[in-house]
Order: structure tokens, then C-alpha cells, then sequence
């Protein structure tokens, strides 16, 4: 079992869309990180959180530490969205552990 | 840009053979953590170093090794390469103790592939 899951694995959504990703834990955690990863490898972090929520743009990021829940919100969604946007936690036991991914297609 | 960079791009080598990977970390920067990304999964975590010490490591054999340098350099060793060690491997560099302080910024990766 690992110890980050991701729902849903792909999502493809229409230009506009508001879309959710959705990450849960089993480890207890120090912060949890949204990183988006483009084709080729590059990835880039988008949040760091420990508590709450934070926005960035149209992006917004929000954790339940007491249920182990993190979701990503992208909001009037646009074809260059499209990416792979990954969910890691670093562990109380100073351990980084990754969800295996959601890959995202906006179409236009 | 993030102003951190890693080389070589690309790297083919064969079963057995012993690799060295470099990453740059921006300047500053005293934490960087190295991860290991297979086709079609999420990145594992290797390790971690702070101030030249390893600070964390991942569920990876001693064969994995790396430094880290005043410069804000660094290296990940990989001895006796099995076929599973292709994947992409990815250097990111912070301020401080990254997870916990400073959000992590990361390379463009190492495309390694062993024969």
C-alpha cells in the first residue's frame, strides 16, 4: 500500500472546467507538497502546506490534517493546465513519499 | 527557471558499470534531496543533504551514495547499475530543511538508461 494515494489517476476536462485532485496519507506529516510536472520532466512546486488553505492564482490548495486529506482546485481551467500534478508529504520521520501522479488534459 | 541545473541531460550506460550525476543547486541553497523517477511513476525519495551531511535517506541500497559540496553542488553515486536503475533522476535544492521551512525547487532531471 502506498503511503500517498491520488484520485483519479487521468482526468481530461473541458476548457473553463473547474477541476478537483484529490491526495490522502497514511503517514503522519511535517508538510505536504503539490508539485506539477510537465512532459519531458520538468517539475515545478505550486504549494507547500501544512494547515488551511492557500491560493495562487487560479490554483487553490487545501488540507484536513486530521482526516490525511489534501485536495488541489484549478479553476476556469486552460488547455496549458495540462500536466501531470503530483501529491508528496514529507513524514515526521523525515521521509518523502510521492502519489503516483494525475495526469491532466484540458481540451480547448 | 529555478536555477537549478543537472548534467549530464542524457546517460547510457550498461549492467554493472558505476554512474556520477551532478547537480547544481541555486546559490544559497544548503538542502538538496535526490529522487528517482521511473516511466509512468510518482518520484521516490533517495536521499537528503544539509550542509554537506546526509540528512534522510529513502528505501535505497548503499550503492546509492552522493556528497554534497560547499558550493552548492552535489553528486549521486550509483555503483553496479542494474537494469532498474533507467528513470529519470531529479536533484531539488532549498533554503532550509526543505518539507519543513522552504518549498523545494527542482531540476530538469537526468535521463539515465542502463543496458
Amino acid at each position: 500500500k502506498n503511503e500517498v494515494e491520488q484520485s483519479p489517476q487521468n482526468l481530461t476536462a473541458q476548457e473553463g472546467e473547474f477541476i478537483t485532485i484529490n491526495c490522502s496519507y497514511s503517514v503522519g506529516i511535517s508538510a505536504l507538497h503539490w508539485l506539477q510536472q510537465h512532459p519531458g520532466g520538468g517539475i515545478v512546486s505550486l504549494f507547500m502546506l501544512s494547515s488551511g488553505k492557500k491560493k495562487h492564482g487560479r490554483l487553490i490548495a487545501t488540507i484536513n490534517i486530521q482526516e490525511k486529506h489534501s485536495s488541489l482546485h484549478i479553476t476556469a481551467s486552460h488547455p496549458r493546465d495540462s500536466a501531470v500534478y503530483i501529491c508528496a508529504v514529507r513524514s515526521s520521520g523525515n521521509q518523502f513519499y510521492f502519489g503516483t501522479g494525475t495526469s491532466l488534459t484540458v481540451i480547448p | 527557471e529555478t536555477g537549478v541545473t543537472q548534467s549530464p541531460t542524457h546517460l547510457i550506460k550498461t549492467r554493472g558499470q558505476q554512474v556520477t550525476l551532478r547537480c547544481s543547486s541555486q546559490s544559497g541553497h544548503n538542502t538538496v534531496s535526490w529522487y528517482q523517477q521511473a516511466l509512468g511513476q510518482g518520484p521516490q525519495f533517495i536521499f537528503q543533504y544539509y550542509r554537506e551531511e546526509e540528512n534522510g535517506r529513502g528505501n535505497f541500497p548503499p550503492r546509492f551514495s552522493g556528497l554534497q559540496f560547499p558550493n552548492y553542488s552535489s553528486e549521486l553515486n550509483v555503483n553496479a547499475l542494474e537494469l532498474d536503475d533507467s528513470a529519470l533522476y531529479l536533484c531539488a535544492s532549498s533554503g532550509g530543511l526543505a518539507g519543513i521551512t522552504d518549498t523545494q525547487y527542482f531540476g530538469p532531471g537526468t535521463r539515465l538508461t542502463v543496458l
